[in-house]
């Protein structure tokens, strides 16, 4: 079985501050792990994944996140944020065949002027 | 909090038979309701939106003929994969917005289809 944990179901930062998104994990076998995010009345949209190889995945609109294994995390961070990084943003994680996708619980981002 | 049940979590079954997976709202009643495929390694898929008493909207792609949906009360959404084939064996996982926190999105566990 596996799980995810985001632990900050919101997290407000004034524009142009750095912020991070705290995601950890739980998994007896080798995972994949994602970073969605969804804007206001959008779908859902991939950040970023994390398959093998660096630890330090780069992904779309300036976010990065790395992968802990010894810490089982997978943050996100972005240096800069901007107002239209305001969207609630989901941590995801398969096994190792890349299957059974779980879901953590979300994190909004609010992003103050 | 809000939470989404989805059942099977697994399910085999023979080529050529039909799968009907359930997705539902236990403590909140979900309008609209979304349909993802999950491919290994791959970005979550959107397949359809499901809107409680009214046709489902399909994306690009995604034969409605084949993966039926219905959502005949605001608390069940149903996908039925109709004449399954091995390529159809998939991930499946639904979500759902609960409208009294603002739209926060909610997912089932999923259901893992494999079609022999």
């Amino acid at each position: 079985a596996q799980s995810v944990t985001q632990l900050d179901s919101q997290v407000p930062v004034f524009e142009e501050a750095p912020v991070e998104l705290r995601c950890n994990y739980s998994s007896s076998v080798s995972v994949y792990l994602f970073w969605y995010v969804q804007y206001p009345n959008q779908g859902l949209q991939l950040l970023l994944k994390y398959l093998s190889g660096s630890t330090l995945v780069k992904g779309i609109n300036g976010f990065e996140a790395e992968f802990n294994k010894s810490q089982t995390s997978f943050h996100l961070r972005k240096p800069s944020v901007h107002i239209s990084d305001t969207a609630e943003y989901f941590c995801a994680v398969s096994d190792g065949a890349g299957n059974m996708l779980t879901f953590g619980g979300g994190t909004r981002l609010m992003v103050k002027p | 909090g809000a939470v989404v049940s989805q059942h099977p979590s697994w399910v085999i079954c023979k080529s050529g038979t039909s799968v009907k997976i359930e997705c539902r709202s236990l403590d909140f009643q979900a309008t609209t309701m979304f349909w993802y495929r999950q491919f290994p390694k791959q970005s979550l898929m959107l397949m359809a939106t499901s809107n409680e008493g009214s046709k489902a909207t399909y994306e690009q792609g995604v034969e409605k003929d084949k993966f039926l949906i219905n959502h005949a009360s605001l608390t069940l959404s149903t996908l039925t994969v109709t004449s399954a084939h091995p390529e159809d064996s998939s991930f499946y996982i639904c979500s759902a917005r609960d409208p009294r926190a603002t739209e926060k999105l909610f997912f089932g566990s999923g259901t893992q289809l494999s079609v022999l």
